[in-house]
């Protein structure tokens, strides 16, 4: 199963709004509504923002939103804070009780 | 709060095995599913696998299909991932990581809570 697409860097003013796309195939994204997102800062474990799509754990603020359009999600990270600069990462659900990661997006803070 | 501890970093010989430990805290262990992902350095993710803590069910993912096992300790509320015929591609940090979803409910595939890692350094 190959890695989802995700574009190497993004970045955004503070205050701002950004949107980070994953891409994959009518075999993952397209095919379930298991898509996740996850925010890495340097040295630290990832932390789950948004899962089956859309829907946000407790505690995660709603500046975070999630999206589908047939074999792409995106996340959107609205009012940008500096504490927003990480790498974020998508998952998905390919079927057969497997998973697969894209390859990170790095968000830089302007 | 839900805390995963891991056993410390480990230097390994080409061929070798590597046997990484989760020790869960705050929560009931058979409840959720534990999966392992790893991160190689300055790299993306890579998902190994999950154990239902319950049954003992486990599920690799086809690249380590054959090296890599899943197992756990139920009265000690442990995890473990041992990696076998280990080369260089296999450095990496291995984290043990607990599923949103219950095994009474299913996988939610996305993951809570993550282990703290374990840097596994294959070197001659």
């Amino acid at each position: 199963q190959s890695a989802l697409t995700q574009p190497p860097s993004a970045s955004g003013s503070l205050g701002q709004s950004v949107t980070i796309s994953c891409t994959g195939t009518s075999s993952d994204i397209g095919g379930y509504n298991y898509v996740s997102w996850y925010q890495q800062h340097p040295d630290k474990a990832p932390k789950l923002l948004i899962y089956e799509v859309n829907k946000r754990p407790s505690g995660v603020p709603d500046r975070f939103s999630g999206s589908k359009s047939a074999n792409t999600a995106s996340l959107t990270v609205s009012g940008l804070q500096a504490d927003d600069e990480a790498d974020y990462y998508c998952s998905s659900y390919v079927g057969g009780d497997n998973l697969v990661f894209g390859g990170g997006t790095k968000l830089t803070v302007l | 709060q839900v805390q995963l501890v891991q056993s410390g970093a480990e230097v390994k010989k080409p061929g070798a095995s590597v046997k990484v430990t989760c020790k869960t805290f705050n929560y009931t262990f058979t409840y959720y599913y534990m999966h392992w992902v790893r991160q190689a350095p300055g790299q993306g993710f890579e998902w190994l696998g999950w154990i239902n803590p319950k049954s003992g069910d486990t599920h690799y993912a086809q690249s380590f299909q054959g090296r890599v096992t899943l197992t756990r300790d139920t009265s000690i509320k442990t995890a473990y991932m041992e990696l076998s015929r280990l080369t260089s591609d296999d450095t990496a940090i291995y984290y043990c990581v607990r599923d949103l979803g219950s095994v009474a409910w299913g996988s939610a595939r996305a993951f809570e809570f993550w282990g703290q890692g374990t840097l596994v350094t294959v070197s001659s």
